[in-house]
């Protein structure tokens, strides 16, 4: 069965520097998510990308985060001088469409900000 | 504001127990729900999804959920848990107008004691 895979599994880096998380969404998926869970806390959505742009982003979603699909099979989330409460889980997410379709996850890349 | 709450933080069971999960979502229009678990060590998957049609949903693993558009809810339940439904269970919707963006409810720890 086709999954999205994420890397690094984790990653561990100090206040300011920058990250670059990876995914590889399913091959035939069209719409691709970023998700977050900070320990102890909820899911939240980042960011929703289709064709090359971001369709819908949320407030934590700011001027520090990016998102590119650098070429046919990535998916990235850069961010750009992390901070301590960057540290979470992100997850990945592809679907064939935004709204009636099941939304695939990946395995999650553990970041934590030293 | 868009929002899901789940009822239950950690339920814990005996096997063969009836499971009900609890997941309310504000008022926001059409809205399109999920219930994902998420296995120890494994990926966010899908457990059952509505659209429209029948409130009665059935997904894997014997799950089902039912839609109540008047009381805002969507619970999940099973007749009968066994010890391998021991995982973390969240809710989410998808609100007419955003483009995919699942919105979670805070998850809910289920522990089935053999």
């Amino acid at each position: 069965e086709p999954e999205v895979t994420q890397t690094p599994s984790h990653q561990v880096t100090q206040m300011g520097q920058e990250v670059i998380l990876r995914c590889v969404p399913i091959s035939n998926h069209l719409y691709f998510y970023w998700y977050r869970q900070i320990l102890g806390q909820k899911v939240e959505f980042l960011v929703s990308f289709y064709n090359n742009e971001i369709s819908e982003k949320s407030e934590i979603f700011d001027d520090q985060f990016s998102v590119e699909r650098p070429d046919g099979s990535n998916f990235t989330l850069k961010i750009r001088s992390t901070k301590l409460e960057d540290s979470a889980m992100y997850f990945c997410a592809s679907s064939e469409d935004p709204r009636y379709s099941e939304q695939y996850f990946g395995p999650g890349t553990r970041l934590t900000v030293t | 504001a868009q929002s899901v709450s789940q009822h239950n933080h950690h339920v814990i069971l005996s096997e063969a127990a009836s499971l009900e999960l609890g997941c309310n979502y504000s008022y926001g229009g059409t809205v399109n729900l999920f219930w994902y678990v998420q296995y120890p060590g494994q990926h966010l998957q899908l457990l059952l999804k509505y659209f429209s049609g029948d409130p009665l949903v059935k997904g894997i693993k014997g799950f089902e959920a039912e839609f109540i558009k008047s009381k805002f809810s969507f619970n999940l339940r099973k007749p009968s848990v066994q010890w391998s439904d021991t995982a973390e269970y969240f809710c989410a919707v998808i609100y007419s107008g955003n483009t995919g963006k699942l919105i979670f409810g805070q998850g809910t720890t289920l522990q089935v004691k053999p």
